[in-house]
């Protein structure tokens, strides 16, 4: 089947510490993105790419990076920047951009906690 | 900029009574509107989308939704709630533009509490 892998399921950051969290799909979209979920705020957008080698900063960009050099895979760091990593991470992917009545489909998420 | 409101942080409703989740949007010009759910420490999963059309939006699980366009609302509603309909229910709204990147803006999401 496919769909949006996710992993790991839970991390742990310690102080200082870069932590790269992992999203491969295999539903041949061309647009991905990244979520941060707090309580209460909904879903905010850290980074997008619409097409490989290509990527722009969403709302919360600051302490994150990403890259995208194959279209089935867009990792996230979380750096030693971001202060207040805690929350929980979700991976999407969407068919190509322009078709914007097209949904999202989404990844299990990564629960991200600081030691 | 556009901006999508659920007023009702949880709704309680007795299993098999209609339930109704409420969102409203603002946006430039014509809306897609998504509504999706998710299960605790899942992702979210799409329920079903107006695009243009039919004001009633037929999705999954025997959801529907109403467009009202003068009223800028999209409610998620569904005749006989079940158990398992519990979850947290958020609403999604892009500009129908084509050309270039264009943003989705999800509600705040509002939790939905069946009781047996």
């Amino acid at each position: 089947d496919g769909g949006i892998t996710q992993s790991p399921k839970y991390l742990f950051r310690k102080e200082g510490q870069n932590v790269t969290l992992s999203c491969e799909q295999n539903l041949n979209h061309d647009a991905m993105y990244w979520y941060r979920q707090d309580p209460g705020q909904g879903l905010r957008l850290i980074y997008y790419s619409q097409i490989v080698n290509d990527f722009q900063k969403g709302d919360i960009a600051e302490g994150y990076s990403v890259s995208r050099e194959k279209k089935e895979s867009f990792p996230l760091t979380v750096t030693s920047a971001q202060k207040n990593p805690t929350a929980f991470y979700l991976c999407a992917s969407s068919i190509f951009q322009d078709l914007s009545n097209q949904p999202q489909h989404f990844g299990d998420g990564t629960r991200l906690s600081i030691l | 900029a556009q901006s999508v409101a659920q007023p009702e942080d949880q709704v309680n409703v007795a299993e098999g009574n209609p339930l109704t989740v409420k969102c409203t949007y603002s946006v430039s010009g014509n809306p897609y509107l998504f509504w999706y759910v998710q299960y605790p420490n899942r992702g979210l999963q799409f329920l079903l989308k107006y695009i243009t059309g039919d004001n009633l939006v037929k999705g999954s699980y025997g959801f529907e939704a109403e467009f009202n366009k003068s009223q800028t609302s999209f409610h998620l509603k569904k005749p006989s709630a079940l158990v398992s309909d519990s979850a947290l229910y958020f609403c999604a709204v892009r500009p129908s533009s084509s050309g270039g990147y264009q943003k989705v803006t999800f509600g705040t999401g509002t939790k939905l509490q069946v009781i047996p």
